[in-house]
């Protein structure tokens, strides 16, 4: 069975460093992913990660530890633009991904 | 176009009608999927086709059903709607050789 986890809300202030954290449990794994949603939107990729390690990307940086089943997604100098959901997601076998219920980030001024 | 286009954007349908959801994509991606998004439970996968001519169930396929007769649409048909089939829909797609699922911009279905 599939199990992925986290937070389903957190606050940060704006410029400032936020932690997103997931954890799985899956059958197999094939990659992970984090999708930004904003409200009434589609899910647009963010980053992905297969091996162990930190992927960075602009602002958002991804890591991942296969043997502890963990990632983070870190935003850095956040903005209001990134009010929005983010969603972790494992890829055990074959294309499809296993979605977390994901994390609502709200970004206070 | 470019990218994915699904249609109806929003749907109001009535318990007990057959309903169509469309999504077409030309990006020739090999892979396409579809999801349902409810509060509180996120994404979860309903169907899934790796190619075209062949499907396979996802997490939640039960009153649902598809077809890939070609690379680019993947119908999704729910036979006799119930109302807790309301949900948002995504379609997606991905390429055999890269690893991004892009999505289309949903369809908002209420069955009543």
């Amino acid at each position: 069975g599939q199990n992925i986890d986290q937070p389903t809300e957190m606050t940060a202030t704006e410029g400032a460093i936020v932690q997103i954290n997931c954890t799985y449990q899956t059958s197999g794994f094939n990659g992970l992913f984090w999708y930004q949603q904003h409200a009434g939107e589609a899910p647009t990729f963010l980053s992905y990660n297969v091996l162990d390690g930190l992927e960075e990307k602009g602002r958002f940086s991804s890591f991942l530890s296969r043997s502890k089943g963990y990632s983070y997604l870190l935003l850095k100098e956040l903005q209001m633009k990134d009010s929005a959901s983010y969603l972790c997601a494992v890829r055990d076998s074959g294309y499809a991904l296993n979605f977390g219920k994901g994390t609502s980030l709200l970004v206070t001024p | 176009i470019a990218g994915i286009t699904q249609a109806p954007t929003s749907q109001i349908l009535a318990a007990g009608r057959r309903m169509t959801l469309r999504c077409t994509q030309d990006m020739r991606h090999n892979a396409m999927y579809w999801y349902r998004q409810d509060l509180g439970l996120g994404l979860r996968l309903i169907h899934y086709s790796n190619t075209a001519g062949t499907t396979g169930k996802g997490e939640v396929p039960d009153g649902y059903s598809v077809s890939r007769a070609n690379t680019d649409d993947f119908p999704l048909t729910l036979a006799s709607a119930v109302p807790s089939q309301t949900s948002v829909y995504f379609c997606a797609s991905s390429d055999r050789e890269f690893n991004e699922q892009f999505f289309g911009p949903g369809t908002r279905l209420t069955v009543l």
